[in-house]
C-alpha cells in the first residue's frame, strides 16, 4: 500500500545551519507530494508541494524536489532560523478526492 | 477567503462522558471534509471523511462517529470517551490538486 517514511527526530540545529529532512514514499503511480509544518499548539500549514516528477516546490526558503527514481521528496533549507522550529510532515495524496497519507513528523529545534 | 473554524479549542472531559467537536468551513461549497487525530508523539491518523451532506466514510473502527448535517459543517462525536481518545483533533478541507487545508485544531484531554 501507499506509505510515507520520514527521518526520525528531533533534529537540533544552530541558527543559519543547513537543513535536510528526508522523506521517501511508496505508492502506485505518481502521487502529489506535500510538506506541511505545524507550529506549537497550531494546526498544519501547507509549506510546499509538487504534483509531478522533477517538480520543485519552494516556499519561505524551503525547497523539495520530487524524485521518482529514488521515490523521495527531501526538504531542504540553506539557512534555518529560530522561527523555523516546528514539526514537519511529509505527505502524499493517495488518490484524487481522498485523504492524504502522512509521515510521522520530524521535530526541528533551532537555537540561536 | 476559505476559512476553517474548529470549536472548542481546548476540552477536558472525564472518561465515559460524551463528546461533540464542531468544524465549520467558510467560503466554499460542497467541500470534501476530513477529521484527523494526532496523538502525542505520533503522526496524523485519518478518522473520517465526507464528500457531501450525510455522507461519511470511516477509516478506523472505534468509539467515535461523525456527521455532516450541513454542507459546511462536520461534527465529531462520541457517546462515551476513553482515555485513549485524548489527542489533537484536526479538521481539514480539500482544495485544488489534492491539497488539504487544516483548521486550528481542538486539544482534547480525557481524564
Amino acid at each position: 500500500g501507499n506509505s510515507v517514511t520520514q527521518m526520525e527526530g528531533p533534529v537540533t540545529l544552530s541558527e543559519e545551519a543547513f537543513l535536510t529532512i528526508n522523506c521517501t514514499y511508496t505508492a502506485t503511480g505518481y502521487p502529489s507530494l506535500f510538506w506541511y509544518v505545524q507550529y506549537p499548539g497550531e494546526g498544519l500549514q501547507l509549506l510546499l508541494k509538487a504534483t509531478k516528477a522533477d517538480d520543485k516546490g519552494s516556499n519561505k526558503g524551503f525547497e523539495a524536489t520530487y524524485r521518482k527514481e529514488t521515490t523521495s521528496f527531501h526538504l531542504e533549507k540553506g539557512s534555518v532560523q529560530v522561527s523555523d522550529s516546528a514539526v514537519y510532515f511529509c505527505a502524499l495524496a493517495r488518490q484524487a478526492g481522498t485523504a492524504l497519507i502522512f509521515g510521522k513528523g520530524t521535530t526541528l529545534s533551532v537555537s540561536s | 477567503s476559505q476559512t476553517i473554524h474548529q470549536w472548542p479549542a481546548t476540552l477536558v472531559q472525564p472518561v465515559g462522558s460524551p463528546l461533540s467537536l464542531e468544524c465549520t468551513v467558510e467560503g466554499t461549497s460542497n467541500p470534501n471534509l476530513y477529521w484527523y487525530r494526532q496523538a502525542a508523539g505520533r503522526g496524523l491518523q485519518l478518522l473520517f471523511y465526507s464528500v457531501g451532506i450525510g455522507q461519511i466514510s470511516s477509516e478506523v473502527p472505534q468509539n467515535l462517529s461523525a456527521s455532516r448535517p450541513q454542507d459546511r459543517q462536520f461534527i465529531l462525536s462520541s457517546k462515551k470517551l476513553l482515555l485513549s481518545d485524548s489527542g489533537f483533533y484536526l479538521c481539514a478541507r480539500q482544495g485544488a490538486q489534492e491539497t488539504q487545508y487544516f483548521g486550528p485544531g481542538t486539544r482534547l484531554l480525557v481524564l
